[in-house]
């Protein structure tokens, strides 16, 4: 079974600092990933995937991936912070060929003016 | 705009009923998941249908139900309401055939928010 680790549920970054959320995932085989992004009282939209190919993934709004196989990770970041990017990130993950996600638990991303 | 159509919006009901969410699929999507936010658990899957058939489920109660009609919209059923069933939930959408190796991403609605009081 695949699982999803999120480390901090809550991170806060002045504007214009650098934005890294971590996740790491478990799976037997490279799974597909995926970060997600939810504004307060809207649905998840996607910011990036990772399926194939290159391990370094560019998403909306700034924000990029990287895939590491050995560390088992995808950390979310961004050069620097706005005020708009304040909202709650969750990280998922799909075996191949499924779109059946695990998310992790999410992580609320405070930008300090 | 997801292109995927939750209502209604907010639902407030009493233990023991039963409710129905309704869900209108992005248009061409031919998967529809169903996903609960609650703030213990987080998201987490409850069942996926593909073109009216299901195809798998996840941590889904005997008590809740769903289906996806010829149209393509789904609808999730939750009967004998208990209080914990209190949360968020949301029906995403896909083009994706199951099974095959496809890129094409999920899109969300903006949920139901249920409450049981």
């Amino acid at each position: 079974a695949q699982s999803v680790t999120q480390l901090g549920s809550h991170v806060s970054v002045s504007e214009g600092a650098l934005v890294l959320l971590r996740c790491n995932y478990s799976s037997s085989v490279p799974p597909y990933l995926f970060w997600y992004v939810q504004y307060p009282n809207q649905g998840l939209q996607l910011l990036l995937k990772y399926t194939t190919g290159a391990t370094l993934v560019k998403g909306i709004n700034g924000f990029e991936a990287e895939f590491k196989k050995s560390e088992t990770s995808f950390h979310l970041t961004k050069p620097s912070a706005h005020m708009s990017d304040a909202a709650e990130y969750f990280c998922a993950s799909a075996g191949a060929g499924s779109y059946q996600l695990t998310f992790g638990k999410g992580t609320k991303l405070s930008v300090i003016p | 705009d997801s292109g995927v159509t939750q209502t209604p919006k907010h639902l407030i009901t009493a233990t023991g009923q039963r409710v129905t969410l309704r869900c209108s699929p992005r248009s061409g999507d031919l998967s529809v998941y169903w996903y609960q936010q609650s703030l213990d658990q987080g998201l987490q899957f409850l069942i996926q249908y593909y073109n009216g058939e299901e195809r798998a489920k996840g941590n889904i109660l005997e008590r809740f139900s769903a289906q996806q009609f010829p149209d393509l919209h789904s609808e999730l059923n939750l009967s004998s309401l208990e209080l914990g069933d209190s949360a968020l939930y949301f029906c995403a959408s896909s083009v994706a055939l199951p099974g095959t190796e496809d890129n094409s991403p999920l899109h969300f609605g903006n949920g139901t928010r249920l409450t049981v009081t």
